[in-house]
């Protein structure tokens, strides 16, 4: 069974510039996550969907991130524009949805802004 | 990660036993979980406790928690080198929200 498959792996941009990630969750799963992760640091929640409704954006920084997820399973991820901060590895991960069902990443995007 | 903390470094001798600390703050976390991250690859899930639970193990890993002291703790029996990588302690708050510390890179050495 294929796992969390993101695209692309990595992504050199200037800053200002857009860049999307994009998420292929695992058949099934009714939930799916955004997460960013710093260098040196634990991954922090951005978003979480259950089907097509975002349940928990708190902390997605609206005014440059947005997401989408198109009939419940794949998702994308935008930033416009790009800032210098924005660098990191960016992490899709995807489960059932029931407590405790284990959540399932995805090998995650690298996004350098330059 | 919010509030939750782990040593930074670990080194340990390949046959060792590794030991890996956590401390977390929100007393009502339901769950708590060890993730391992390896070089260029996303976050694996080794295994969780529940709350209600004081030692989990399995195979290799023992885990530990002190709910009193929210104190989490990964031990690792006969360490290999494959097991060089960083690990994520991670508590669940609310229905299903993720709370990762900032990872222990664990070195093995021959």
């Amino acid at each position: 069974e294929a796992g969390v498959v993101q695209s692309p792996r990595y992504k050199i941009i200037e800053k200002k510039q857009p860049v999307a990630f994009w998420c292929n969750p695992i058949s099934g799963h009714n939930t799916l996550y955004w997460y960013r992760q710093n260098l040196g640091q634990g991954p922090e929640l951005l978003i979480r969907y259950e089907n097509e409704e975002a349940v928990d954006d708190s902390q997605l920084p609206k005014d440059r991130f947005s997401a989408e997820r198109l009939k419940g399973v794949d998702s994308t991820l935008k930033i416009q524009p790009a800032e210098l901060g924005d660098s990191a590895v960016y992490l899709c991960a995807s489960s059932l949805g029931q407590m405790n069902t284990e959540a399932f990443f995805g090998q995650g995007t690298r996004l350098t802004v330059v | 990660g919010e509030d939750v903390e782990q040593s930074l470094f670990l080194s340990v001798r390949e046959g060792d036993s590794s030991v890996i600390n956590c401390t977390y703050t929100d007393s009502s976390s339901t769950y708590l979980y060890w993730y391992k991250q390896e070089p260029g690859a996303g976050l694996q899930l080794l295994t969780y406790i529940f709350s209600n639970m004081d030692m989990k193990q399995d195979q290799r890993l023992t885990v530990l928690l002190n709910k009193k002291d929210k104190h989490l703790s990964l031990r690792i029996a006969d360490t290999q080198t494959g097991d060089s990588a960083i690990y994520f302690c991670a508590e669940r708050r609310g229905t299903d929200k993720l709370i990762f510390g900032t990872g222990t890179r664990l070195q093995v050495f021959p």
